[in-house]
């Protein structure tokens, strides 16, 4: 079946870097979404792509949709403390899920 | 988007009991779905939540384990039926409101004794 390769699975990170992470699947979706999920927590929608090749902001984040329709990556510039917690990128057509990026920043 | 309440936030329950789960919508929404996350895991669809008719169960997942209902377009309940341990998750609930995006609930921690 349809699934979602998501990596790293976790990471650790000096605050202030810059952060990476991926999704690739073999299959082709209309949608691609990133969430985060803070601990005791739903999962909160940060991005969402809808078209092949679309590059999308939201503050510090930046997500593209993967022109073949098969990834799709989540960068985080200048990472600060409350960046910690699970980053999970899903996509449809219908819905699943990556197994999740846990970030960590030391201090 | 819409916000999403659910409760309880928590419980513990013994074996052999269940739990009943609400979701509460601020607003009318199409679709509604049930999520199951296991500790350290990623979220497994238990099934679609549909208004006036039946829910669609995902494989691996059965009507008389996870009873669902679905009175209106803002609001839907999970059954957790004859606990066990290997139930303990957290119970999530989300929304569509037709733009393939979803929106989650704060998540039901179920503990199971």
């Amino acid at each position: 079946g349809q699934q979602l390769n998501q990596s790293p699975q976790s990471m650790f990170i000096q605050e202030g870097e810059d952060v990476s992470m991926n999704c690739t699947s073999s299959s082709i979706f209309n949608t691609w979404l990133w969430y985060k999920q803070d601990p005791g927590e739903g999962p909160v929608l940060l991005i969402a792509l809808y078209k092949a090749g679309e590059l999308t902001s939201n503050g510090r984040l930046t997500a593209q949709f993967g022109i073949t329709r098969k990834d799709s990556f989540l960068n985080i510039s200048a990472s600060i403390p409350s960046d910690v917690g699970i980053y999970f990128c899903a996509a449809y057509d219908k819905i699943i899920f990556g197994k999740g990026t846990r970030l960590h920043i030391l201090p | 988007s819409a916000v999403i309440s659910q409760k309880p936030s928590r419980d513990i329950c013994q074996r052999g009991t269940s739990l009943t789960i609400q979701c509460q919508v601020d607003s009318q929404v199409t679709m509604m779905f049930w999520y199951r996350q296991q500790p350290g895991q990623s979220l497994t669809l238990i099934a679609t939540a549909n208004q006036g008719s039946e829910a669609t169960y995902e494989s691996g997942f059965v009507i008389d384990k996870f009873p669902i209902s679905r009175p209106n377009l803002t609001f839907s309940t999970l059954t957790v039926s004859n606990l066990s341990p290997e139930d303990s998750s957290i119970y999530l609930c989300s929304v569509d409101s037709g733009g393939e995006t979803q929106y989650f609930g704060p998540g039901t921690r179920l503990l199971v004794l």
